[in-house]
């Protein structure tokens, strides 16, 4: 059964530290991963999509990895922002047999920016 | 181009009740997904739409049902409501059946309190 757990639950830093956040699964028969910011109570945004024969994916001051054989995902932060608090979730796109096609969800980092 | 819209916005039910959330996916997507996220925890699939039939389910019960229009759009109906039930329930939209390299495209959400 895949499980996804996302460390740490909560991060508070201030504006201009580049920062990671990490997600990790336990099976890797994945097909895809994608990391989400939600804002609170609100919807999800997608911020990165990463296919299991992908390594990186990048967009603006993000940039997020998967190294699929050891089960681990991080996302990048360069130069954090006030306006970057938010939740970060990290899904994962399962291949296996009961979960095929299903998004497996952490239960997400929560970060504080501070000015 | 309109993303994934939701309607409503905000219920307050009463237990036993029954209520219907709206979601219109994405401009180009033939796939919806629902999704329920209680608060503090990520979301939790609870089934998808493709070709106006139900193709996967997460475990949820009988309660919960779906329907899919002509038009893409869906519904979540859920029966008999319990306080349990207060959650964002979110719509994700996608094209074909999810599986593929295709991201999900969450919508605002609708924000059901039970009472």
């Amino acid at each position: 059964k895949q499980e996804v757990t996302q460390i740490p639950a909560a991060l508070s830093v201030p504006e201009g530290e580049n920062l990671v956040l990490n997600c990790s699964f336990t099976d890797s028969a994945i097909y895809n991963l994608q990391w989400f910011r939600q804002d609170p109570g609100k919807g999800l945004t997608s911020l990165l999509l990463i296919q299991s024969s992908q390594r990186e994916q990048t967009s603006g001051r993000l940039n997020a990895s998967l190294d699929k054989s050891s089960g681990r995902s991080t996302l990048y932060i360069a130069a954090s922002q006030p306006g970057d608090s938010a939740t970060y979730l990290c899904a994962v796109r399962c291949l296996g047999a009961g979960n095929n096609r299903k998004l497996i969800w952490g239960l997400g980092t929560s970060l504080a920016v501070n000015p | 181009d309109a993303g994934v819209t939701q309607s409503p916005t905000h219920l307050i039910k009463t237990r036993g009740q029954q209520v219907t959330l709206r979601c219109s996916p994405k401009s180009g997507h033939d796939t919806v997904s629902w999704y329920q996220q209680a608060l503090g925890q990520g979301p939790q699939f609870i089934f998808q739409y493709y070709e106006e039939e139900e193709r996967q389910r997460g475990n949820f019960p009988d309660r919960f049902s779906g329907h899919q229009f002509p038009n893409y759009s869906s519904e979540l109906n859920v029966n008999a409501l319990l306080l349990g039930d207060s959650a964002l329930y979110l719509c994700a939209s996608s094209v074909g059946l999810a599986g593929g390299p295709n991201e999900q495209y969450f919508g605002p959400g609708t924000r059901l309190t039970v009472t």
